[in-house]
């Protein structure tokens, strides 16, 4: 298994600002993953966070609004830049410790608020 | 690509038995995950099918039917603790990428 802490875990942003959040597990994992959780709904993949390449971006999401770093293979982080209302949401790190299939792991969630 | 579709919520009495059916479509289709998630929690995992059949863990159970594309987790003797999101998740793709479902909404009342 693997525990995954996420910080901050909450925060109040002011429009146009960028926040970073930062993701660090407990072991060496071969996969990162970050996630968006909207209000009232399920989690959507924004983007893997390869280590010591650029992140792979899902359709919607972009590496200028979402810069991600993975410098090694216990840390992450991820930037929400020039952040607006509907950026409001928890943002989830998971880690997978295979390349293949298994068990995806979550942090707790940093969730996030845009005035 | 990769389309889950569950039901958006469901109601249920406690000490009863739910099931709670996901249908999908992925390509390069790796396995299914069950997930629950608590308000204001992480997700945690339930279940992973990647056969066809009944994968039995205590109170729930998760079945899967590759052919289909169909899974059901079924939880019995409900408690008010059960009372949470259930998301179903498929691995797919060349990166095996889990994409998840927009989960059902549990109400378990007395």
């Amino acid at each position: 298994s693997a525990v995954i802490s996420q910080k901050p875990s909450r925060d109040i942003c002011q429009r146009g600002t960028s926040l970073t959040i930062q993701c660090q597990v407990d072991s060496q994992v071969t996969m990162m993953f970050w996630y968006r959780q909207q209000p009232g709904q399920s989690l959507t993949l924004i983007a893997t966070a390869n280590q010591g390449s650029e992140a792979t971006y899902e359709s919607g999401f972009v590496i200028d609004k979402f810069p991600i770093s993975r410098p090694n293979l216990t840390f992450s982080t991820l930037t929400v830049s020039n952040m607006s209302p509907e950026d409001s949401s928890i943002y989830l790190c998971s880690a997978r410790q295979g390349a293949g299939t298994g068990e995806l792991f979550f942090g707790e969630g940093s969730r996030l608020t845009v005035l | 690509g990769q389309n889950i579709d569950q039901p958006t919520e469901m109601t249920a009495t406690e000490g009863a038995i739910v099931q709670i059916n996901c249908t999908y479509q992925t390509s390069g289709f790796n396995g299914l995950f069950w997930y629950q998630q608590h308000a204001g929690e992480a997700p945690t995992f339930l279940s992973y099918n990647v056969l066809d059949g009944l994968e039995e863990k205590g109170r729930f159970s998760s079945f899967l039917s590759r052919s289909k594309g169909y899974s059901y987790l079924l939880l019995k003797e409900l408690q008010m603790k059960d009372s949470a999101s259930y998301l179903c998740a498929s691995y797919g793709g060349a990166t095996n990428k889990l994409i998840f479902g927009t989960g059902t909404l549990l109400a378990v009342q007395p």
